[in-house]
Order: C-alpha cells, then sequence, then structure tokens
C-alpha cells in the first residue's frame, strides 16, 4: 500500500534553534518528493521538490534531504523564526501519469520566543 | 500571476442542508483538483480534472458529493446532503498540465456541518 509516514506529529522549538522533521514511504514507483508548507488558514504552499534523482535541495532556510534507497527525507529548518510556525507536509508523486499525490499528515511546528 | 480563488472562505450549515463551493484556477491551468483536508490530517483527494473532463474520482463520494468544471476553467464541488463527518477545509489546487506537476493551492473552504 502507497504510504506517506511523518514524524514527529508535532514539535516545539525555540525561536533561532534548529529542527529536523522526518518522512518515510512506502510509494513505488516513486517520481518526486515535495515539502509543502501550511500555515492555519491557508492553503499548502509548495517549499521543494526533488526527484528520485536528486539527494539534497535548499530554499532558503529550508533544506531537505532524499535517500531513494531508504525511501526516508527529512526537512531542516536552520535558525527558525516565529513564521515558521505551520504545518509541513510531505508528498509523495506516484509515478504514473494523471495519478493523484499521496500526502502524509503533517508535523506541526511551534516556534516560541 | 494570479493564485488560485475560492470561496467562500467558510461555511456553516445544519446536517442534510446542500453546499456549494467555487473555485477559479490559475489562468491557463489544465488540471484542476479537490481536495479535502480533515483537522489533523493531509489532504485527501476527492476529484481531478482535466480540462473539463474528469480524470480521477474514485474517492469522491458520488452518493452526496458532485463536481463539475464546465468550459474546462471554473469549478463548483456541491454536497447535498451534507453529514457531521463533512465537516472540513475544502481545497481546490491547479497544475499547468499533468498530475504530478507543481500543484498551486487555494486558500480552502472551511465548512462546519452542525
Amino acid at each position: 500500500k502507497n504510504q506517506v509516514e511523518q514524524s514527529p506529529q508535532s514539535l516545539i522549538i525555540l525561536e533561532g534553534k534548529n529542527c529536523t522533521l522526518q518522512c518515510n514511504y512506502t510509494v513505488s514507483p516513486f517520481s518526486n518528493l515535495r515539502w509543502y508548507k501550511q500555515d492555519t488558514g491557508r492553503g499548502p504552499v509548495s517549499l521543494t521538490i526533488m526527484t528520485f534523482s536528486e539527494n539534497t535541495k535548499s530554499n532558503g532556510r529550508y533544506t531537505a534531504t532524499l535517500d531513494a534507497d531508504t525511501k526516508q527525507s527529512s526537512l531542516h529548518i536552520t535558525a527558525s523564526q516565529l513564521s515558521d510556525s505551520a504545518s509541513y507536509i510531505c508528498v509523495v508523486s506516484h509515478r504514473q501519469a494523471g495519478t493523484a499525490l499521496i500526502f502524509g499528515k503533517g508535523t506541526t511546528l511551534s516556534v516560541s520566543s | 500571476e494570479a493564485g488560485v480563488a475560492q470561496s467562500p472562505r467558510y461555511k456553516i450549515i445544519e446536517k442534510r442542508q446542500s453546499v456549494a463551493f467555487w473555485c477559479n484556477p490559475i489562468s491557463g491551468h489544465a488540471t484542476l483538483y479537490w481536495y479535502q483536508q480533515i483537522l489533523g490530517q493531509g489532504p485527501k483527494l476527492l476529484i481531478q480534472f482535466q480540462n473539463n473532463g474528469v480524470v480521477d474520482d474514485s474517492q469522491l463520494p458520488k452518493d452526496r458529493f458532485s463536481a463539475e468544471r464546465l468550459k474546462g476553467v471554473d469549478s463548483t464541488l456541491k454536497i447535498q446532503p451534507a453529514k457531521l463527518e463533512d465537516s472540513a477545509v475544502y481545497l481546490c489546487a491547479s497544475s499547468l498540465v499533468a498530475g504530478w506537476d507543481e500543484q498551486y493551492f487555494g486558500p480552502g473552504t472551511r465548512l462546519t456541518v452542525t
């Protein structure tokens, strides 16, 4: 069964600290993996997209890594800011035309001052 | 460029009533998606359109949910009659062409069924 599992479910960190969110997937065949940020009351916004041949992708203070062999990805946030408080969703695309994305349940990050 | 527009942003109805949501995708985007996001969950695809044709509606509860995309642009999602478990955020997204292209999400419509 194609699944995407994220951990931890929620996380609280102090402003300025770093954190890492985890994503494990069983989707096969795999096309690409995305990380989305979803602010409360908003739709998800894409942070990174990686194909199976990419190991890392950065977007400002966000760095995603991908290990296609172990089917694991992580999202590292550096020097966190209050505005990073949001839900971070890992999404895996199945390599078939017209197939929808498979979403994880997300990790809720709270950054406090 | 303008993003995906959705309306209304919030809706409260009683069970057994009907409700409709509207979505205007990014101009030129051929693919349109409707997702249901229950609190604490990731989005779940309800229906995917390619232009005005349905690509995937396997998870759409067809006894009560319907969707259309006339002329391949705007889309409406309807629930009739609503149940308590339909309380969720309904997200519309669009992408340029294929199913794995970058998807751009609208702000969503938060539905509360009482």
